[in-house]
């Protein structure tokens, strides 16, 4: 969906780097969400946010850092990256007037590769 | 807790023919059910979802899903599969009273559909 953009597309690092991914939206929306997918792991929640003041920790959130700068932009920093992190991640935003019903929309993804 | 599972990693099937990617949930209580795909190299796109009332879904690009309160399905269908439906599928759960808790997603299942 290109009203969710992530850079970098790609990125190759090494081992101990610190590394921001970054996530813009044009949607409007309040909720954003970071996730990783792994193969065969499926899709796996690192961090959310529901409006700016509001961070919460997901499933794996441990290595992980995030930042919600604006409404529209949530970055995922990786403070000293290991090669366990090498994985494809994604954002997603949602808007709250959808109640628990609310769609996610996702970006087109980021893959790391930690060496 | 909530959670989703789906049995099958990988669903073959002949151009022409019908399709079901199967998911199985669990949560305490109601469940809202999602199901995305996600194409080679894209981010995951919405397909359905079920909130309430009819048990069958209708979706995007022919799919339908039926919802299946006594066995705790939410099964993928669709009548006359394509060549370019060849992609990976998640399932998704809420649970109804669970707040604002983010989606859980199942690991994927991917359909492979052979002309």
């Amino acid at each position: 969906d290109a009203d969710v953009t992530q850079t970098p597309r790609n990125r190759i690092t090494k081992t101990g780097k610190r590394i921001m991914l970054e996530c813009s939206q044009t949607k409007g929306h309040d909720r954003m969400y970071w996730y990783r997918q792994d193969p065969g792991l499926g899709l796996r929640l690192i961090y959310y946010s529901f409006d700016v003041k509001d961070i919460n920790k997901g499933e794996i959130s441990d290595g992980y850092s995030v930042s919600r700068q604006a409404q529209a932009k949530f970055s995922l920093s990786l403070e000293s990256a290991i090669p366990n992190q090498t994985a494809l991640y994604f954002c997603a935003t949602s808007d709250p007037r959808g109640g628990v019903t609310d769609t996610q929309y996702f970006g087109p993804g980021t893959r790391l590769t930690v060496l | 807790a909530q959670s989703v599972a789906q049995p099958e990693d990988q669903v073959n099937v002949a151009e022409g023919n019908p399709l079901t990617v199967k998911c199985t949930y669990s949560v305490s209580g109601n469940p809202y059910l999602f199901w995305y795909v996600q194409y080679p190299n894209r981010g995951l796109q919405f397909l359905l979802k079920y909130i309430t009332g009819d048990n069958l879904v209708k979706g995007s690009y022919g799919f339908e899903a039926e919802f299946n309160k006594s066995q705790t399905s939410f099964h993928l269908k669709k009548p006359s599969a394509l060549v370019s439906d060849s992609a990976l599928y998640f399932c998704a759960v809420r649970e109804r009273n669970s707040g604002n808790t983010p989606l859980v997603f199942g690991k994927g299942t991917r359909l492979s559909v052979i002309a």
